[in-house]
């Protein structure tokens, strides 16, 4: 079956620490994106990469970092400098420039 | 600065009948407009989408129609259905169909009653 696969579906973490989400694709998709959403609001994009190698900031790129070295992978490391990590992480990929993005079930991050 | 703004938090319907979601804009940029449908603790699953140089566009019940003088579109699901209760969402593109991202609104949560 093909789809976004996002790992783990809970993730706890100590304040100070890095953390790495995980998003995979088997959907051959050139573009992919992260996403975080807090309560009661609506989804704000972290970073985006349009293709292998490539990515670039969005909205919300402070305290996160990202990589693309495979086509199929585009994991989020929340790194100690994002005041606010606590949230649910989204995951999402796209064919192309023209058509719509589908999103994995997400990564609900809680800093204890 | 919201740019995409759902201003009702929630609505409910009765089963059967027409279910209207509304959502205004500010950016005149936007040219691609989508409706995702979200249940809890899942990711956002792709409804119906619009192009700017379109006024309406439909899929089986789901209609999206969008006004661009007014900076508004609503999504129409007629006959609503128990299945249809989640928080949709209204997102838009300045990039075609969404090449550098989409910007969302905070969402409605729909609910059909029986």
């Amino acid at each position: 079956d093909g789809g976004i696969t996002q790992s783990p579906k809970y993730l706890f973490r100590k304040e100070g620490q890095n953390v790495t989400l995980s998003c995979e694709q088997n959907l051959n998709h050139d573009a992919m994106y992260w996403y975080r959403q807090d309560p009661g609001q609506g989804l704000r994009l972290i970073y985006y990469s349009q293709i292998v190698n490539d990515f670039q900031k969005g909205d919300i790129a402070e305290g996160y970092s990202v990589s693309r070295e495979k086509k199929e992978s585009f994991p989020l490391t929340v790194t100690s400098a994002q005041k606010n990590p606590t949230a649910f992480y989204l995951c999402a990929s796209s064919p192309d420039s023209n058509q719509p993005q589908h999103f994995g079930d997400g990564t609900r991050l809680s800093i204890l | 600065d919201q740019q995409v703004k759902q201003n009702s938090p929630s609505l409910s319907v009765q089963e059967g009948r027409i279910s209207i979601l509304n959502c205004d804009y500010t950016n005149s940029m936007f040219d691609y407009f989508l409706w995702y449908k979200k249940y809890p603790a899942e990711g956002p699953t792709f409804l119906i989408s619009i192009s700017s140089i379109k006024d309406k566009n439909e899929d089986g019940r789901f209609t999206v129609f969008l006004n661009k003088s007014a900076k508004h579109l609503s999504l129409h699901i007629v006959p609503s259905q128990p299945g249809d209760s989640a928080v949709y969402f209204c997102a838009a593109s300045d990039s075609g169909g969404g090449a550098d991202g989409l910007t969302f609104g905070k969402g409605t949560h729909l609910i059909i009653q029986p």
